[in-house]
């Protein structure tokens, strides 16, 4: 069994902030792990993905995230927002190889305050 | 490459009515997948396939059915329109390590 959480649905942050978006997950499995950022009215887009290598990955956008296995946490972050990153962030887990099985979390929407 | 297409964008459907809503991927992929999302939730799992012939349910599939007759093509298909079908579709393809979304078609059900 799989599941996540992601902690908050609603994040504010000020222009030039730090980001942070909080995801908690449990699996049964080694578990994949992925943010996606989706912009109002638009399809979703991957941002980074944890598939058992580095436990720090980098995405695009200036984002990454952090696997900590003790913490059963992924979450992501960047050091200044920017206008443009408002948008929701849905975390998703799988099992590694586990392409039937993906989970996706509620979503956080980032509001960035000019 | 055009990725994962969707058509169409946006539909209004009367209760009762049927409409299938067409997926296509040119990656070759065999995983395939469809999705709703409502508002304030994630996406939820309706159907997947895991190649030419082969489906099976995901976490909410009544009230749909799809099929996969070619790699390429995933429709998923509404026999019966109620409201609570009313949603945001996507669909999906996958590689082994990425999931890649349509855009979405938009259905309101009245």
């Amino acid at each position: 069994a799989q599941s996540v959480t992601q902690l908050d649905s609603h994040v504010s942050v000020s222009e030039g902030t730090p980001v942070l978006l909080r995801c908690n997950y449990s699996s049964s499995y080694s578990p994949s792990l992925f943010w996606y950022v989706q912009h109002p009215n638009k399809g979703l887009q991957l941002l980074l993905k944890y598939t058992s290598a580095a436990t720090l990955v980098k995405g695009i956008n200036g984002f990454e995230a952090e696997f900590k296995k003790s913490e059963t946490s992924f979450h992501l972050t960047k050091p200044s927002a920017h206008m443009s990153d408002a948008a929701e962030y849905f975390c998703v887990v799988t099992p590694s190889g586990g392409y039937q099985k993906v989970t996706f979390g509620t979503g956080t929407k980032l509001q960035v305050i000019p | 490459n055009a990725g994962v297409t969707q058509t169409p964008k946006f539909r209004i459907l009367k209760i009762g009515q049927s409409m299938t809503l067409q997926c296509t991927q040119d990656m070759n992929h065999n995983y395939m997948y469809w999705y709703r999302q409502d508002p304030g939730m994630g996406l939820k799992l309706i159907y997947y396939s895991v190649g030419a012939g082969i489906t099976d349910k995901g976490e909410v599939p009544n009230g749909y059915n799809v099929s996969r007759s070619t790699t390429e093509d995933f429709p998923l298909r509404l026999e019966l329109a109620a409201p609570s079908q009313t949603s945001v579709y996507f669909c999906a393809s996958r590689t082994a390590e990425t999931q890649y979304f349509g855009p979405g078609t938009r259905l309101l059900v009245l």
